[in-house]
């Protein structure tokens, strides 16, 4: 099953304006991550913030982790056509059988010009 | 374009057969990871391998297996295919690979149709 779990699953919103997509998990994580997919496309790695980290910047992005809600979520600002994507998060964490990324279901974006 | 080649782009297949897909990783990295993408089952962490040696598994099958070659690119062998195997199937690098996921960088995948 998915640990990662976004929302909205889709959100279409007009360029220039702010889009907030969330993540939740389930279990104790090293790190989490943001992914950027085009339509079938190979992911692009967005953004890794770690369990120590509450928030982090990357150009027009922004990412928070609350651990003890067990959430993420990533802002882009000043949105643009170009931003249409899928965007997943994925989380590290450490189990017996060793360390693994799970990624959760996306959020379906569309910006629209 | 990150660096991360795969081959082929597209494999069409019957039930029953067996194929291998081919990543070579961004020159320098020695962690390869493989994912599969479905509709079904959206975004699953294969395995992933760091300088030869098998590191982590994820949802693999039995039927799948892996390994990471001296030169490091890496094969990923599916068996006995299925219809529910057909999937986008990504591999990623990355420089690192002790046991901490750092940043990967994707190939352009293989869509592999089981028919």
């Amino acid at each position: 099953s998915q640990q990662g779990e976004e929302d909205p699953q889709a959100l279409s919103i007009q360029e220039g304006e702010n889009a907030t997509m969330n993540c939740s998990y389930k279990t104790s994580i090293n790190n989490l991550q943001w992914y950027r997919q085009n339509s079938g496309r190979g992911l692009v790695h967005l953004i890794l913030i770690r369990s120590n980290e509450r928030e982090k910047h990357s150009g027009r992005l922004r990412v928070t982790l609350d651990t003890s809600k067990k959430s993420s979520s990533l802002l882009i600002t000043a949105s643009r056509a170009a931003d249409t994507a899928s965007y997943f998060c994925a989380t590290e964490s450490v189990e017996t059988s060793g360390s693994r990324l799970t990624f959760g279901e996306g959020t379906q974006l569309t910006v629209n010009p | 374009d990150s660096g991360v080649t795969q081959t082929p782009k597209h494999l069409i297949t019957a039930t029953g057969q067996r194929v291998t897909l081919r990543c070579s990783p961004r020159s320098g990295d020695l962690s390869v990871y493989w994912y599969q993408q479905s509709l079904d089952q959206g975004l699953q962490f294969l395995i992933h391998y760091y300088n030869g040696e098998e590191r982590a598994k994820g949802n693999i099958l039995e039927r799948f297996s892996a390994q990471q070659f001296p030169d490091l690119h890496s094969e990923l062998n599916l068996s006995s295919l299925e219809l529910g195997d057909s999937a986008l199937y990504f591999c990623a690098s990355s420089p690192q690979g002790s046991w901490a996921f750092d940043e990967q960088f994707f190939g352009p995948g293989t869509r592999l149709t089981v028919l």
